[in-house]
């Protein structure tokens, strides 16, 4: 069964920093693309960064860009996100999401098939 | 810019439903295929892979569920909805980085 658990989240002030962490099982990790998606509270969904699975194609979305830092560590089946200058509107649930294995387009999102249960970041001003 | 509507679907049990999703560019790519993802946030869930590349259906999602559209103008269909479709239905491109999700959909039951 594919697992995907989030950790990391919790309170952090404005412009302060926080790394995340995506631990996954069930599967072999080192041969999938990954993605980070997040949830404002009672918003919809906003995709932010993708990272293919040797880490050669990483994408950011323009909200995050220069601020978020997607990595992994394929030995350790974990995917991170770090993030620094956290603002109020980085308030969010945030989710890993597995990528579609898919032959002919191997270093770009596709579908996002297996979701973590999210971790909650709260950024206080 | 992907743009759903209805952003509001009230259904009877076995009824059909349907919502639309516009993209303000093509999302065919020059391998033919479209990169547009259906998902589905029931209440208090992780979204869930629906539909993908437009019309292929996720691994375990019922028949019920298709996918139809091409160029920038998508839709899902649920041929007879059933009470454990309730949540929200976003539409998701995939065609070129940044990735956008539409607004969503919420679908109710009647």
């Amino acid at each position: 069964e594919v697992l995907l658990v989030e950790s990391g989240g919790g309170f952090v002030q404005r412009g302060g920093s926080l790394r995340l962490s995506c631990a996954a099982s069930g599967f072999t990790f080192s041969s999938y693309n990954m993605n980070w998606v997040r949830q404002a509270p009672g918003k919809g969904l906003e995709w932010l960064s993708f990272i293919s699975s040797s880490s050669r194609t990483i994408y950011y979305s323009y909200s995050v860009e220069g601020r978020f830092t997607t990595s992994r560590d394929n030995a350790k089946n974990s995917l991170y996100l770090e993030m620094s200058s956290l603002r109020t509107e980085d308030t969010a649930i945030y989710y890993c999401a597995r990528d579609v294995k898919i032959p002919g387009r191997p270093s770009h999102p596709i579908a996002l098939d297996s979701w973590g249960q999210g971790t909650l970041l709260t950024v206080s001003s | 810019v992907m743009t759903q509507y209805p952003l509001s679907l009230p259904v009877s049990p076995g009824e059909p439903a349907s919502i639309s999703c516009r993209s303000s560019q093509s999302l065919r790519l020059s391998d033919g295929y479209h990169y547009l993802d259906w998902y589905l946030q029931k209440p208090g869930q992780s979204p869930q892979l629906l539909i993908y590349m437009g019309s292929r259906r996720a691994s375990g999602v019922p028949d019920r569920f298709s996918g139809t559209g091409s160029g920038t103008d998508f839709t899902l269909e649920i041929s007879r909805v059933e009470a454990e479709d309730v949540g929200v239905y976003y539409c998701m491109q995939t065609l070129q980085s940044p990735c956008s999700f539409g607004q969503g959909t919420k679908l109710e039951i009647k």
